[in-house]
């Protein structure tokens, strides 16, 4: 049981590069969610997906779009890098529709470093 | 104001003793609250999640809700060196499918 898989792990790029973050779970999960994490900043939440063909900005959206694919994936495009968008991103689901009190489900995270 | 607050710490306790970690939040129409704990390095591992006023308990565990204060605790019993980690507290905003996290607690048990 994978639970929630991110890929890659670890990622260089150079400013103004692209990328996309996969994420995938395998629990039936309705609600996934993007995080990124920087030192003394706490988890902050880029976007979102309540359900499946859904999706909503989070705290801080600016330079990132999201696609939930399906009901499984749910991935993050950096379309132009940018330094300040280094950090470690996880993806998180969870069972309920939006709302629900359900706790998550993170992956390992991707640790994004930009040069 | 933040959403969600807690000390950054590091909070030290011995082991064996009781380590208390707090969390406060503003939105007073939240019904939901959880605790996760990350090990450095590692991804948040959800540990407590509490619903209603008072205590939740789950073994070494112990989770406190009180609304009308709008703060909420985790009580960690007989503290071992591997309960070293941050705390993070969680909080689902009302009427929103957003979980808000406060920043955590770095929390060290002493041998």
């Amino acid at each position: 049981n994978a639970g929630v898989t991110q890929t890659p792990k670890f990622q260089v790029l150079k400013t103004g590069q692209s990328m996309t973050l996969q994420c995938a779970q395998d629990m039936n999960h309705n609600s996934m969610y993007w995080y990124r994490q920087d030192p003394g900043m706490g988890l902050r939440l880029i976007y979102y997906s309540a359900s499946e063909g859904t999706t909503d900005k989070g705290e801080v959206p600016n330079g990132y779009n999201v696609s939930r694919l399906n009901k499984r994936e749910f991935s993050l495009r950096l379309e132009s890098a940018a330094p300040s968008q280094t950090s470690v991103y996880f993806c998180a689901s969870s069972p309920g529709t939006g709302g629900a009190n359900y706790g998550y489900t993170f992956g390992s995270g991707t640790r994004l470093t930009v040069v | 104001q933040k959403e969600v607050e807690q000390n950054s710490g590091p909070l030290s306790v011995p082991e064996g003793a009781i380590a208390s970690l707090n969390c406060t939040y503003s939105d007073r129409g939240s019904q939901s609250f959880f605790w996760y704990r990350q090990y450095s390095g590692k991804s948040p591992e959800l540990i407590m999640s509490i619903y209603s006023n008072g205590d939740k308990e789950d073994g070494r565990f112990t989770a406190q809700l009180n609304k009308a204060s709008q703060y909420v605790s985790l009580l960690i019993r007989d503290s071992q060196p591997s309960d070293s980690a941050t705390y993070l507290c969680a909080v689902l905003l009302s009427g929103t499918y957003k979980y808000i996290f406060g920043t955590g607690t770095r929390l060290k048990v002493l041998a």
